[in-house]
């Protein structure tokens, strides 16, 4: 069974330009989440898709922060602008129903802004 | 709100030791996952263990096993026969099973496993 993929590994932008990272979720679950890693703490919740319908963005920034899984499935995360404080890793997972079950991580975006 | 503590920021063992992880919680809930992740400097999320609550029986894989004391909500995690590979992060998490839940994680302990 394949895992979670996202692309890219890494990447590397100015301030104020615009990113977006893609994410493709372990076959048949339903659920996937974005999270925010900053060096040396824990991964922080970005987003909760249910399908392809949000469940929850609490902590989204949404000034710059924009994320999508249309037909329920992949799902891309954008940044536009850009700040110096987003780097970090952007870490996917999915999980096979929404609440109380276990999810399975991808490898990360490594972001790094300058 | 939950939260969950690793309260020692980096440890090291020999190699072909055995090395336990501290980690406690803070809950009202009775029904909920404990988890172990491991996050090598590749930065991929490994999942190595997993606790339901409701179980009396503390989880086993391989190497690794762990120690669920519920009523000290304690959840620590014991590697046995340490292998290079084992250097990582490693991330405790709760997960409660109920509706709104989110995946908790502590802020992790860098392990050392030195040849």
């Amino acid at each position: 069974e394949a895992g979670v993929a996202q692309s890219p590994r890494y990447k590397i932008i100015e301030k104020r330009q615009s990113v977006a990272f893609w994410c493709n979720p372990i076959s048949g679950h339903a659920t996937l989440y974005w999270y925010q890693q900053i060096l040396g703490q824990g991964p922080k919740l970005l987003i909760q898709f249910q399908n392809n319908g949000v469940v929850d963005d609490s902590q989204l920034p949404k000034d710059r922060f924009s994320a999508e899984r249309l037909k329920g499935v992949d799902s891309t995360l954008k940044i536009q602008p850009a700040k110096l404080e987003d780097s970090a890793v952007y870490l996917c997972a999915s999980s096979f129903g929404q609440w109380g079950e276990t999810q399975y991580f991808g490898p990360g975006t490594r972001l790094l802004v300058l | 709100a939950q939260t969950v503590t690793q309260s020692q920021p980096e440890m090291s063992v020999q190699e072909a030791e055995t090395v336990t992880l501290s980690c406690t919680y803070d809950t009202s809930e009775s029904n909920y996952y404990l988890f172990w992740y491991k996050q090598p400097p590749s930065r991929q999320m490994i999942l190595v263990i997993r606790q339901e609550a409701y179980k009396q029986q503390n989880a086993t894989e391989n190497r690794f096993s762990v120690n669920f004391q519920k009523a000290a909500k304690s959840f620590s995690l014991k590697i046995s026969d340490s292998q290079l590979g084992d250097t990582a992060m490693y991330f405790c998490a709760y997960l409660y099973t109920g509706a709104n839940s989110k995946l908790t994680f502590g802020k992790g302990i860098t392990l050392s496993v030195r040849p």
